[in-house]
């Protein structure tokens, strides 16, 4: 198994600009969620989804979207890209909720100037 | 690789001592707690968890105290090798699915 797969490993985008970052898992994981991790701060959930057509905001879902259409694939769309979005984003997954471990993609780190 | 939490707490200790690392967390009602390692360039990595009706649990070379008391958690590395440098993050769940996450602390093992 590959695990969390993220692309790109990084990018570099402009104010105003829109961009996709891809997350899929090949876990057959029913839970996946979407955060993103700033110098000297814990990860902070973006948006979640408990499985194919459901998801739901996380503690910072501003200027985020998020769908989930297969299992396997949970896009993060940014629809217009603002610097205090410059951050590393992490995807990770679960079987199930409450005391299922999850498991972390490698992260994306993303500058928008 | 990336450059995960440029300012936080720094624990530095010889090759072959124990590590303890320290976390105080927010909600007297979370039911379930994790601890996570990552390391610089990748994602976090699943340690050892502990649910709120146990107080110590063992894994290898690891332990996770608990005390509910005063909200404290504790990880507790022994024989620490060069490998287990990385940073430290605990974190909470209140039921359900969300999870929050402290800061981290970054642990430096000395050869």
């Amino acid at each position: 198994n590959a695990g969390v797969t993220q692309t790109p490993k990084f990018q570099v985008l402009k104010t105003g600009q829109s961009m996709t970052l891809q997350c899929a898992q090949d876990m057959n994981h029913e839970y996946m969620s979407w955060y993103r991790q700033d110098p000297g701060m814990g990860l902070r959930l973006i948006h979640y989804s408990v499985g194919a057509g459901i998801t739901d905001q996380g503690e910072v879902p501003n200027g985020y979207n998020v769908s989930r259409s297969t299992t396997e694939d949970f896009p993060l769309r940014l629809l217009s890209a603002a610097p205090s979005q410059t951050s590393v984003y992490f995807c990770a997954s679960s079987y199930a909720s409450g005391t299922d471990t999850q498991y972390f993609g490698p992260g994306t780190r993303l500058t928008v100037l | 690789g990336e450059s995960v939490g440029l300012h936080l707490p720094t624990l530095s200790v010889q090759e072959g001592d124990n590590s303890i690392i320290n976390c105080a967390y927010s909600n007297s009602a979370s039911d379930y707690f994790i601890w996570y390692k990552q390391e610089s360039g990748k994602g976090p990595q699943f340690i050892i968890d502990i649910r709120s009706n146990m107080d110590k649990r063992q894994g290898q070379r690891v332990t996770v105290l608990l005390n509910k008391t005063v909200k404290h958690l504790s990880l507790q590395i022994a024989a620490t090798q060069p490998g287990d440098s990385a940073v430290y993050f605990c974190a909470e769940r209140t039921g359900g699915f969300k999870t929050i996450f402290g800061a981290g602390t970054r642990l430096f093992v000395k050869a």
